[in-house]
């Protein structure tokens, strides 16, 4: 079975640009979460959806900051405008219910120049 | 505030030796933890969980040992391996206070030398 899928993989942006983070969780997964890691701050939460729906989104960083969950196969974190303290690795994840194992995606590596 | 950390930001093992990972959580209401290995340019990938109602799990050469009392959590892996080569992320989870998330630790880096 395919894991969670993000893309792009890899980006690289100038400063003030608008980014799109999109992510496609495991089949039949209710709970999706954007986490954020660099070396400075390791694995952040960002936001996490119930069916679709944002639970917590306290690890948002700032209003630039933006996720949404149009369905259930499908994410996006959004930055706009972007800034070089933005770039770090991106990860979505997904867990068939509470308590559950957390699957991760692949990561998107995001470049803010 | 509720914290999980981890003692040794790195290990460096032969290959062959054992490996044990420490971690120490505070949140007494955590209830499910799950060990995590994140290999260089990928995502953290799960490796063995255990549920506070158990204080061993053993999986292939990975065994996970949770001591309630101290808050303590640790991963051994037997006869380590140079594919074992990676960070190692705690991570822990309260199903009735925080709905699903997990909080993670900050990971130690295991070496293991050939």
């Amino acid at each position: 079975d395919a894991g969670v899928i993000q893309s792009p993989r890899h980006e690289v942006t100038e400063m003030g640009q608008e980014v799109t983070l999109r992510c496609k969780p495991i089949s039949g997964h209710d709970y999706l979460f954007w986490y954020r890691q660099t070396m400075m701050r390791g694995l952040e939460l960002l936001i996490y959806f119930n069916n679709n729906v944002p639970i917590d989104d306290s690890g948002m960083p700032e209003d630039r900051f933006s996720a949404k969950m149009p369905n259930a196969s499908f994410s996006t974190l959004k930055i706009q405008p972007s800034e070089p303290r933005d770039s770090a690795v991106y990860f979505c994840a997904s867990s068939l219910f509470p308590g559950n194992t957390i699957y991760f995606g692949e990561g998107s590596w995001l470049t803010v120049v | 505030g509720e914290s999980v950390g981890l003692h040794l930001p790195t290990l460096s093992v032969q290959e062959g030796d054992n490996s044990i990972i420490n971690c120490a959580y505070s949140n007494s209401a955590s209830d499910y933890f799950i060990w995590y290995k994140q290999e260089s340019g990928k995502g953290p990938q799960f490796i063995i969980d255990i549920r506070s109602n158990m204080d061993k799990r053993q999986g292939q050469r990975v065994t996970v040992l949770l001591n309630k009392t101290v808050k303590h959590l640790s991963l051994q892996i037997a006869a380590t391996q140079p594919g074992d080569s990676a960070v190692y992320f705690c991570a822990e989870n309260s199903i009735n206070t925080n709905a699903g998330k997990s909080t993670f630790g900050d990971g130690t880096t295991l070496t293991v030398k050939p």
